[in-house]
């Protein structure tokens, strides 16, 4: 079965320090990841996204996310984290099998908390 | 533009009512999704629409009913509703759904059913 698993429900970190939001995935075929941020009674918003190529994947407000293929891991990444990147985070994969084909699966979310 | 809009912000409705939810994006995107979210719990897939077309029905009760007029607009229509339904319903919409075309979601409908 396909999924994705964030083993974290809550990472909490010290302003200016770096952040890590872990993430590991299951799917038959090429993964096809992504990562949305979500602020308390918003929508989600997309961060970035890994489909092929650089393990190493640029997305919005500075954040990143290293693909690893071995480990099926995608964990995102921020070298300096702001009070403001306080937030529910969300890993995704694509269902690459069956009816729901082209869906995303999403991960059960990480509360990202920053503290100055 | 670049954006999925969703109205109403907020809604309240009896277990009798009728209502309905409305989104809308001008992106040129023919897929279109709605979402059921629980608060600090990920987004739970109700329908996809494919050029105008449903493709998915996650055995969505048929109190939940979705209509796509034309490709920049997608409604949910609401009734007879329960407690339970209570919840951040989410638009979203991609390119198309194949490929690995990141969805774009609007900010949600929160809907208090009493």
């Amino acid at each position: 079965a396909q999924s994705v698993a964030q083993p974290e429900d809550q990472v909490n970190v010290a302003e200016g320090n770096p952040l890590t939001v872990k993430c590991t995935y299951s799917v038959s075929g090429n993964p096809y990841l992504f990562w949305y941020v979500q602020y308390p009674n918003r929508g989600l918003q997309f961060l970035l996204k890994y489909i092929t190529g650089d393990n190493l994947v640029k997305g919005s407000y500075g954040f990143e996310a290293e693909f690893n293929k071995s480990q099926t891991s995608f964990h995102l990444k921020k070298p300096s984290a702001l009070v403001s990147d306080s937030a529910l985070y969300f890993c995704a994969v694509r269902d690459n099998y069956g009816g729901s084909q082209g869906n995303l699966i999403f991960g059960k979310g990480t509360k990202l908390s920053v503290k100055p | 533009d670049t954006e999925v809009t969703q109205t109403p912000k907020h809604l309240v409705m009896g277990m009798t009512n009728k209502k309905s939810l409305k989104c809308e994006q001008h992106m040129g995107h023919r897929a279109m999704y709605w979402y059921k979210q629980k608060a600090k719990k990920p987004p739970e897939l109700m329908f996809v629409y494919s050029y105008e077309k449903l493709s998915i029905n996650e055995s969505v009760p048929s109190r939940f009913s979705p209509e796509c007029p034309n490709s920049s607009l997608l409604n949910l229509h609401l009734h007879a509703l329960q407690p339970e339904d209570s919840a951040l319903y989410l638009c979203a919409s991609s390119l198309q759904t194949s490929g690995a075309f990141e969805q774009f979601f609007g900010p949600g409908t929160r809907l208090t059913v009493l």
